[in-house]
């Protein structure tokens, strides 16, 4: 069957340090991944896209892999900071497919 | 608007009572998709529109839940007959692109709750 799974459910980690958060798939050939970020009461919030000939890719303080052979991406946010704490959920798209199927989150805890 | 707009934002319903979540998306977006994620849970997808085509229902639980979307636009999701177990906050999304390449924008979610 497949799973989008990502590995921690909750991440905690000191002020200034960097976030590695992780998102594994079996069963899809995902054409694009995605990354969000979502708030309590709030609906998700894009933050990187990754498609599946690119290896990595930044924003700002984020930095998104993805490496198809491990069925993998990782998502790291360095420098981190108190109001970096949230639920980081990865979607996939399948390659000839439209839907967006999302992972269960990593909620993550930066501690000051 | 600006943004994704649900409504209700809020609602409770006795069981066995059919509901409606509606969906405004962003003007110009051409997909729009459903979900529902339980307390302290992913999102499971429901159901997703593209343009013209016939609508991915896969995701659907049961026959109690359809959806539709009028005029390419706004987007009913209706529970009939509701459960306890339907309780979850419903979340509608819309992108421009119709394959993934581009950003889901989200609305804020229905909280339903079945008593």
């Amino acid at each position: 069957s497949q799973k989008i799974e990502q590995n921690s459910e909750a991440l905690n980690i000191q002020e200034g340090k960097t976030a590695t958060l992780t998102c594994n798939y079996t069963n899809y050939s995902p054409a694009y991944l995605q990354w969000y970020r979502q708030d309590p009461g709030r609906g998700p919030v894009f933050l990187l896209l990754i498609r599946e000939n690119e290896k990595e890719k930044r924003k700002e303080r984020l930095k998104v892999t993805f490496d198809t052979t491990l069925k993998q991406s990782l998502f790291h946010i360095t420098a981190s900071q108190p109001a970096d704490s949230a639920t980081y959920l990865c979607a996939l798209v399948r390659t000839g497919a439209n839907n967006l199927f999302f992972g269960t989150g990593t909620r993550l805890t930066v501690i000051p | 608007g600006a943004g994704v707009s649900q409504s209700p934002s809020n609602k409770v319903t006795e069981k066995g009572k059919d509901v409606e979540l509606r969906c405004d998306p962003i003007s110009g977006h051409t997909a729009l998709y459903w979900y529902r994620q339980s307390l302290g849970q992913g999102l499971e997808f429901l159901i997703y529109f593209q343009g013209n085509s016939a609508p991915d229902k896969s995701g659907l639980p049961s026959d109690r839940f359809s959806a539709e979307r009028t005029g390419g636009s706004v987007s009913t999701l209706t529970i009939q007959r509701t459960q306890q177990e339907d309780s979850a906050v419903y979340l509608c999304a819309s992108s421009l692109a119709p394959r993934g390449g581009t950003e889901a924008f989200f609305g804020q979610g229905t909280r339903l709750t079945v008593v």
